[in-house]
């Protein structure tokens, strides 16, 4: 198995609907993130995780709900989403606090919002 | 201003060409660094490593210069395959990495 891997690889949603992107990773680092690339945009930070616990919120609105139950998964729970939310959604993970260490990507979800 | 902040680019150039991008950082804290490729739709993809001592991996170079807070990639004999977004991202201890903006790149036949 690769080292991060995401689900589903590609999402299409209305805006009342509910669903949620999974990540996995095989490297047994223990913090995980979630970032959102919208198009010609930078990464911008959105979730940090480090030993399963939630260490940063970048001011993300609360539509956007993540959930970390080990150091080898994250999910990212999406309800009542806008069309300005469409993008792409990278995990990434890191042997701890990045900051010291490089952080791997999975290959992220490209979500639309209709 | 940004904390990290890159040429947006584009940079078109022909192959065979030398090109070199830079990355400026504001956080004089700042201690890892590292270059990352983007190739259109997809995910970032470590590069490589910046070391304070510099570092060569085949057609690629990096150097960190503390003094002026950049740090610089060399791409020697460019390939085609070689067009792509560069991320740099800088980290400090404890702290999230900052991703630049990244600069991108065209190699042209």
């Amino acid at each position: 198995e690769t080292g991060v891997t995401q689900t589903p690889r590609h999402l299409v949603m209305g805006m009342t609907n509910k669903k949620s992107l999974k990540c996995e990773q095989h490297l047994g680092h223990n913090a995980m993130y979630w970032y959102k690339q919208s198009a010609k945009k930078p990464l911008e930070l959105m979730f940090v995780y480090n030993f399963k616990e939630q260490t940063e919120n970048n001011s993300v609105p609360s539509r956007f709900s993540p959930e970390c139950p080990n150091s080898s998964h994250l999910f990212l729970h999406l309800h009542t989403l806008q069309p300005e939310d469409s993008a792409l959604y990278l995990c990434a993970s890191s042997q701890t606090l990045a900051g010291e260490y490089e952080q791997y990507f999975g290959p992220g979800t490209r979500l639309t919002v209709t | 201003r940004k904390e990290v902040e890159q040429d947006p680019g584009p940079f078109n150039v022909p192959e065979g060409a030398t090109v070199a991008f830079n990355c400026t950082y504001s956080n004089s804290a700042s201690q890892s660094f590292f270059w990352y490729r983007q190739d259109c739709r997809k995910e970032p993809k470590l590069l490589m490593s910046v070391y304070s001592s510099g570092n060569e991996d085949g057609r690629f170079t990096a150097q960190l210069n503390r003094a002026s807070q950049y740090i610089s990639l060399l791409i020697r004999d460019s390939k085609l395959s070689d067009s792509a977004t560069y991320l740099c991202a800088v980290g400090r201890d404890g702290q999230n990495f900052v991703f630049g903006p990244g600069t991108r790149l065209s190699v042209l036949p």
